[in-house]
C-alpha cells in the first residue's frame, strides 16, 4: 500500500505570498490531519479533516485554512505569509480515530 | 499550555543496553497514547500505542508502560541499536476530539 505523498516537498516563498500544500493519505484513509513542525516547538496540530469536514482545529490565525476533498486528499493554505511560517509542514492519515497516524515525508517551506 | 512534556531534551545509551525515554501528560482525558520515531528530512514512523485500559504493551524491542495515576508513560528500547538513534515524540489523544497532541521530542543517540 502506498503511504502519504505531500508535493511539493521543498518550497521557498516571499512575506506577504501565499501557498498551497498538497496531502494525499493512505488509501481507505479517511481521517487527515496537519501540524508545523519549527526546532524546539514538537508538533503543532493545525487542523483535522474526516469525510470533507473540519473536526478540529489548533491555535493558529485565520491565515491558515485547509480542506479535503471527497477522495480523500486534502490541502492546506497559508495566506500573507510571514517569517515565523518558515517550518516542517506534516500531514498525516488515519482510518479514524483511536488509530495511530501515518505521517508523509512532509513540505518544507522557508519564507524569506 | 503544553499538556505532552518530554523533559529530556536528549538521552544516549550504549549500544545492547536498555533505553528510556519518558513523558509526562497534565490531561486526565487523554485515553490513547503513541510513540513515534523521527529521522532527520523524513515524517515521524509510527512505533507502537497503548490505551488507557492498559499498562503495559510490548512490540519485538519496543514496550511502552502507561501509568494514569502518575499521567506518566515511558518507552523502553531493549536492547538498543545505533540504528534507533533518532528523534522520539510521544502524542497523546481524547477520543472525540480527533486531535493529536505531540511533546517536543527527546533525541535518543545509540553509541556502538
Amino acid at each position: 500500500k502506498a503511504g502519504v505523498t505531500q508535493t511539493p516537498r521543498y518550497l521557498i516563498k516571499t512575506r506577504g505570498q501565499q501557498v498551497t500544500l498538497s496531502c494525499s493519505p493512505i488509501s481507505g484513509h479517511r481521517s487527515v490531519s496537519w501540524y508545523q513542525q519549527t526546532p524546539g516547538q514538537g508538533l503543532q496540530f493545525l487542523f483535522e479533516y474526516f469525510s470533507e469536514t473540519q473536526r478540529n482545529k489548533g491555535n493558529f490565525p485565520g491565515r491558515f485554512s485547509g480542506r479535503q476533498f471527497s477522495n480523500s486528499r486534502s490541502e492546506m493554505n497559508v495566506s500573507t505569509l510571514e517569517l515565523g511560517d518558515s517550518a516542517l509542514y506534516l500531514c498525516a492519515s488515519a482510518p479514524g480515530q483511536p488509530y495511530e497516524q501515518y505521517f508523509g515525508p512532509g513540505t518544507r517551506l522557508t519564507v524569506t | 499550555d503544553q499538556q505532552v512534556k518530554q523533559n529530556s531534551p536528549s538521552l544516549s545509551v550504549q549500544e545492547g543496553r536498555i533505553s528510556i525515554l519518558n513523558c509526562d501528560y497534565t490531561n486526565s482525558m487523554f485515553d490513547y497514547f503513541l510513540w513515534y520515531k523521527k529521522y532527520p528530512a523524513e515524517g515521524p514512523t509510527f512505533l507502537i500505542s497503548i490505551s488507557s485500559i492498559k499498562d503495559k504493551n510490548e512490540d519485538g524491542r519496543f514496550t511502552v508502560f502507561l501509568n494514569k495515576s502518575a499521567k506518566h508513560l515511558s518507552l523502553h528500547i531493549v536492547p538498543s541499536q545505533p540504528g534507533d538513534s533518532a528523534v522520539y515524540f510521544c502524542a497523546a489523544s481524547e477520543t472525540g476530539t480527533y486531535k493529536y497532541i505531540f511533546g517536543t521530542g527527546t533525541r535518543l543517540k545509540v553509541l556502538a
